[in-house]
């Protein structure tokens, strides 16, 4: 079963805003991972947190892990419309593959 | 230099034909991946392949045949296509085994059958 829930479905905002995206999972995890995909291309990896960390930073993004509510968010400050395109989050659990969900659509206006 | 590249990028054919697309990895990881990507843009695994060898083939029909010739190559092939393998493939490799790290993609192939 789908293990990544993005929330929310899409984001649209003005260039310059932050935007956060939301991530809830169902089964304990060894790291959550962030990717982009921009329309017709490949993902792109963002960012791996740990199940023993709390937050990351890189560049623009942080991105926070809350095991107890099984939730991470990713947070992209000052954005630009460069920043357009689909974030995914992915689980890793255990022995089993990376588990996808099915993503955020962020819009970011000029 | 292409990290994961994949070919062709637009597939188009009729139901029934037999169809590969062709994944290479250059940077020397060993452990290769191919995904589905629906029109909803959900993502799912359908192979893992370490060292050439298969270690995670999820419920995919035996009509997908992966193929490594070595750790730098995954093929895909599809046999009988259907209405429904209409998809976007993605190849994708990392250096862990069991796919818990970073992972890398392919542009993707668009398969499109009528």
């Amino acid at each position: 079963s789908q293990q990544g829930e993005e929330d929310p479905q899409a984001l649209s905002i003005q260039e310059g805003e932050n935007a956060t995206m939301n991530c809830s999972y169902k089964t304990s995890i060894n790291n959550l991972q962030w990717y982009r995909q921009n329309s017709g291309r490949g993902l792109v990896h963002l960012i791996l947190i740990r199940s023993n960390e709390r937050e990351k930073h890189s560049g623009r993004l942080r991105v926070t892990l809350d095991t107890s509510k099984k939730s991470s968010s990713l947070l992209i400050t000052a954005s630009r419309a460069a920043d357009t395109a689909s974030y995914f989050c992915a689980t890793s659990s255990g022995n089993t593959p990376l588990v996808f969900g099915k993503g955020t659509r962020l819009s970011v206006i000029a | 230099d292409t990290a994961v590249s994949q070919t062709p990028k637009y597939l188009v054919t009729q139901m029934g034909n037999d169809k590969s697309i062709k994944c290479e990895q250059n940077l020397g990881h060993d452990t290769m991946y191919w995904y589905k990507q629906d029109s909803k843009k959900f993502l799912k695994i359908m192979f893992s392949y370490n060292n050439k060898e298969l270690i995670i083939n999820e419920t995919v029909p035996n009509r997908f045949s992966p193929k490594s010739p070595d750790k730098a190559h995954l093929n895909l092939h599809i046999n009988s296509l259907e209405l429904g393998d209409s998809a976007v493939y993605f190849c994708a490799s990392s250096q862990s085994v069991q796919g818990s790290g970073e992972q890398y993609f392919g542009p993707g192939t668009r398969l499109t059958v009528t």
